[in-house]
């Protein structure tokens, strides 16, 4: 019965690996996010797909590459890990149309990354 | 572009006192405003919002009233309880173009019994 559902919870790597986290709604929302929240709590936004169609791409680097593949879904993948990527990641919906628009948004759980 | 700031915590309450977190705005034309709880280890919770101004948005004994004015939206607790103690994020949405929340930084609220 989640509504927005991550995964890993948590996730611990070396340096220079690759990593992806995944992130499920089922909403029925038609846009999703991930963002960033740094050790001191600061939230940025970093990726929006709406209806698969990517609308915002923050100056992140190209390192993190969001796919999503169907509305329901938006994964992150991260290549070349580095130190300065640990944080915890948050996926979030939101609808934007009729009773769905009401414009908070809904967030999953977070998955923390852990980089040594 | 769109900013929201914040008091910066942590606030250190005893039960039962009142609580006031300040938040203003920058903003172009009418952004919808919302406040969300993060409890330790745990998502963002959506805790109350204002879609217009002089709208009081409510839940849980937290109030907060969209002062156009004043761009705030300054969220106020009669009596806090030791289970109120979390991180609270001020943010906001624009009802066009960007839709993406932009938040505050965050204030940490700590509630002793």
């Amino acid at each position: 019965d989640t509504a927005v559902s991550q995964t890993p919870k948590y996730l611990v790597t070396q340096m220079g690996n690759d990593k992806s986290i995944k992130c499920e709604q089922n909403l029925g929302h038609d846009t999703m996010y991930w963002y960033k929240q740094d050790s001191k709590k600061f939230l940025k936004i970093m990726f929006s797909y709406n209806n698969k169609e990517l609308i915002i791409n923050e100056t992140v680097p190209n390192r993190f590459s969001p796919k999503s593949p169907d509305k329901a879904h938006l994964n992150l993948h991260i290549n070349s890990l580095e130190l300065g990527d640990s944080a915890v990641y948050f996926c979030a919906s939101r609808g934007t149309s009729g009773a769905l628009g009401t414009g908070e948004l809904f967030f999953g759980e977070g998955s923390r990354l852990t980089v040594l | 572009g769109d900013s929201v700031t914040q008091m910066e915590g942590p606030v250190t309450l005893s039960e039962e006192a009142f609580l006031t977190i300040n938040c203003t705005y920058t903003a172009t034309g009418y952004p919808s405003l919302f406040w969300y709880v993060q409890y330790p280890g745990e998502g963002l919770q959506l805790l109350l919002k204002a879609t217009k101004a002089d709208d009081k948005g409510s839940n849980k004994g937290f109030e907060a009233t969209y002062r156009k004015e004043t761009t705030s939206f300054h969220l106020e607790k009669g009596s806090v309880q030791v289970s109120d103690s979390a991180v609270y994020f001020c943010a906001l949405s624009r009802a066009t173009g960007r839709r993406a929340l932009t938040f505050g930084s965050g204030t940490r609220l700590q509630v002793q019994p």
